[in-house]
């Protein structure tokens, strides 16, 4: 596609409630992001896949939090047993090979815990 | 540890005028420095990034940010701000694990007719 896609665009769960949220990185971008922003403040890395392998999983904040990327492209992050400290903005970036290429952003999951 | 430090939380310029964001940062080694913008709603864009060569870097949107090794420095300019600049800006710094990017708190510009 022409840019990275998030959906749900917007997630209202109840504490305790499962969630998934899909990321499409642009076709052919090997490297593909998470990250977690919090209401004013900047975003915060959560994992790093290169192609189907899991490289970097050192920012997700607890073992609620699981994310993968089975074929290679789309990307789902799954936060189990939902707390409010999870409600923010969650920012899927991909990128055609290395960082140095730089990222391009989908425009978020806003994920509210209520 | 990479970091990078946004120290205004706000910039307020008038239209016409330039504008600075001010940026620092705190790496070992070379520094990998980007700029990104994000506007309400969306996600973050990419503006500019520094990695080797001139220290004057020029990027979307007439935007340009000056490398200054000596100061730890790599603050955004704009020589006229338009009232449509603003939103929040973000500066970022590459991990040395070069597996993701760190971003700074955010400085949000406010640019008034």
């Amino acid at each position: 596609g022409a840019g990275v896609s998030q959906s749900p665009r917007y997630k209202v769960a109840k504490r305790g409630q499962d969630v998934a949220l899909r990321c499409d990185p642009i076709s052919g971008h090997v490297s593909l992001f998470w990250y977690q922003q919090a209401l004013g403040q900047g975003p915060e890395f959560l994992t790093y896949f290169q192609n189907e392998a899991q490289l970097d999983k050192s920012g997700l904040p607890s073992d609620r939090f699981f994310a993968e990327r089975p074929e290679g492209s789309v990307s789902t992050l799954k936060i189990q047993r939902t707390q409010q400290e999870d409600s923010a903005v969650y920012l899927c970036a991909s990128s055609l090979w290395t960082i140095n290429y730089g990222y391009t952003f989908g425009s978020g999951t806003r994920l509210t815990v209520v | 540890a990479q970091s990078v430090a946004q120290p205004e939380d706000q910039v307020n310029v008038a239209e016409g005028n330039p504008l600075t964001v001010k940026c620092t940062y705190s790496v070992s080694g070379n520094p990998y420095l980007f700029w990104y913008v994000q506007y309400p709603n969306r996600g973050l864009q990419f503006l500019l990034k520094y990695i080797t060569g001139d220290n004057l870097v020029k990027g979307s949107y007439g935007f340009e940010a000056e490398f200054n090794k000596s100061q730890t420095s790599f603050h955004l300019k704009k020589p006229s701000a338009l009232v449509s600049d603003s939103a929040l800006y973000f500066c970022a710094v590459l991990h040395s694990s070069a597996s993701k990017i760190i971003f700074g708190s955010g400085t949000r510009l406010s640019i008034r007719p």
